[in-house]
């Protein structure tokens, strides 16, 4: 069985462009979640969807947005990039809802904002 | 929201030692706990999960024991060996809602000294 499929695994954007990061879940899997990671805040939860349907939402601006299609797959969007967005954009899948049941990471989204 | 603290930061043990590292919780309602490993350049691959109906479970080397009263839960790993060098990142979650998905702590970086 296919892993969760991360694209693209590395870019870089300058300040105030936008970036969209895609997302594959493991065959099977509905619901995918979307998780920052840096060296000083760690691993922070951005989004959960769910059959199409953002169930859960992190503390983040509006400036990051995301959706999934009927075959499950999400994308996540940042708008007018910051400096601080530079991170480890971390995608996850699991059978059900992010509630109890286990999450399978995929390799990550390396993002550089210059 | 939730909030979880980890510690230590950073645990360096002799090859064949114990490693424990502890995590708290702030929200009572929380009822999963996965424990995550992190290798350098990779993805978080969950070693190990505990529900709040379970006092302790164990997977050979590893060991989780979770106190609600108390709300902490810790890692063990007995006999440590070079590979359990990397990252690990305990989590919480509220099995059945809440909006938060998982709540990571910061991290362990756990060195295993030859």
């Amino acid at each position: 069985k296919a892993g969760v499929t991360q694209t693209p695994r590395y870019l870089i954007k300058t300040r105030g462009q936008q970036v969209t990061l895609s997302c594959s879940p493991i065959s099977g899997h509905r619901s995918v979640s979307w998780y920052q990671q840096t060296p000083g805040q760690g691993l922070q939860f951005l989004f959960e969807y769910f059959s199409e349907t953002q169930r859960n939402k992190g503390n983040f601006p509006g400036r990051f947005s995301g959706r999934q299609f009927s075959n499950s797959r999400s994308e996540m969007n940042v708008s007018t990039l910051e400096l601080g967005d530079s991170a480890l954009y971390l995608c996850a899948s699991s059978a059900g809802t992010l509630t109890g049941n286990t999450i399978y990471f995929g390799e990550g989204s390396w993002l550089t904002v210059v | 929201g939730e909030n979880v603290e980890q510690h230590p930061s950073t645990l360096s043990v002799q090859e064949g030692d114990s490693a424990v590292i502890k995590c708290t919780y702030s929200d009572s309602a929380s009822n999963y706990f996965p424990w995550y490993k992190q290798e350098l350049g990779k993805r978080p691959q969950l070693i190990i999960d505990i529900r709040s109906n379970v006092g302790e479970k164990k997977d050979q080397r590893i060991a989780v024991t979770l106190n609600k009263t108390a709300k902490h839960f810790s890692l063990h790993i007995t006999e440590t060996q070079p590979e359990d060098s990397a990252v690990y990142f305990c989590a919480a979650s509220t099995v059945g809602g809440g909006a938060d998905g998982l709540t990571f702590g910061k991290g362990t970086h756990l060195i295993i000294q030859p």
